[in-house]
C-alpha cells in the first residue's frame, strides 16, 4: 500500500510569486484535502477535493487554488505569495468526504521571503 | 466560530505513568472528535477516534467523550518516552467532513524517563 507523497519537500519563494505544490494520495483514497500549518499552530482546513472539483473550503482567499486529477493526485497553487504564508502545507487523503480518519503526506515546507 | 481549546503545555508525565490530555470545543454540532499525534518534524498521525459519549480504548490509548459538556480528552497508560509528541485533538461539524477538521494548536507532551 503506497502512502501519501508530497513533493517538494522544502521551497523558498519571493513575495509576489506563486507556487504549486503537489500531493499523490494512498491507494485506494479517492479524496484530497489540503491543510497550512503555520509554526506552533494546528493545522488550519483550506481545501477538499473529490471527483476532481473542489468540495469544501476553509477561510482561505481565492489565490489559494487546486485541482484534483483521475488518479486522485492533487495540487495546491497559491498566487501572490505573502510572508505569511509561510508554513507547513500538508495534504490528507482519505476514502470518501464524510470523514476525519485522515493520511497526512509528510508536507511541503514553504518559506516566503 | 468553530474552536478548539487545548494547553498547550508542555505537559511533563514521568515514564509508566498515566498522561492525560484535555479538549474543549465550541461547536455544540459537532459530530466527530479525533485525536492526532504529531512527532517533531512530521505530520500528524490519527491515533484514536470516537462519535459517540463515554470511553473508547485502545491498547494503551483511552478516548473519552462529553458531548454534554463539550469536552474530549486522551489518556495515555504507562506512557513511554516514544509518546513524547504533540497531540492535536479535532473535529467534524455537523455536516460532516466536507468542511474539515478543526484542529486545536495542540498539547506538547515530555515522557520523562
Amino acid at each position: 500500500e503506497t502512502g501519501v507523497t508530497q513533493s517538494p519537500t522544502h521551497l523558498i519563494k519571493t513575495r509576489g510569486q506563486q507556487v504549486t505544490l503537489r500531493c499523490s494520495s494512498q491507494s485506494g483514497h479517492n479524496t484530497v484535502s489540503w491543510y497550512q500549518q503555520a509554526l506552533g499552530q494546528g493545522p488550519q482546513f483550506i481545501f477538499q477535493y473529490y471527483r476532481e472539483e473542489e468540495n469544501g473550503r476553509g477561510n482561505f482567499p481565492p489565490r489559494f487554488s487546486g485541482l484534483q486529477f483521475p488518479n486522485y493526485s492533487s495540487e495546491l497553487n497559491v498566487n501572490a505569495l505573502e510572508l505569511d504564508d509561510s508554513a507547513l502545507y500538508l495534504c490528507a487523503s482519505s476514502f470518501g468526504t464524510n470523514t476525519g480518519e485522515l493520511f497526512f503526506g509528510e508536507g511541503s515546507r514553504l518559506t516566503v521571503l | 466560530q468553530k474552536e478548539v481549546e487545548q494547553n498547550s503545555g508542555p505537559l511533563s508525565v514521568p515514564e509508566g505513568a498515566i498522561a492525560s490530555l484535555n479538549c474543549t470545543y465550541s461547536d455544540r454540532g459537532s459530530q466527530s472528535f479525533f485525536w492526532y499525534r504529531q512527532y517533531s518534524g512530521k505530520s500528524p498521525e490519527l491515533i484514536m477516534f470516537i462519535y459517540s459519549n463515554g470511553d473508547k480504548e485502545d491498547g494503551r490509548f483511552t478516548a473519552q467523550l462529553n458531548k454534554a459538556s463539550q469536552y474530549v480528552s486522551l489518556l495515555i497508560r504507562d506512557s513511554q518516552p516514544s509518546d513524547s509528541a504533540t497531540y492535536l485533538c479535532a473535529f467534524t461539524p455537523k455536516g460532516g467532513g466536507a468542511d474539515g477538521l478543526t484542529f486545536g494548536k495542540g498539547t506538547h507532551l515530555i515522557i520523562q524517563p
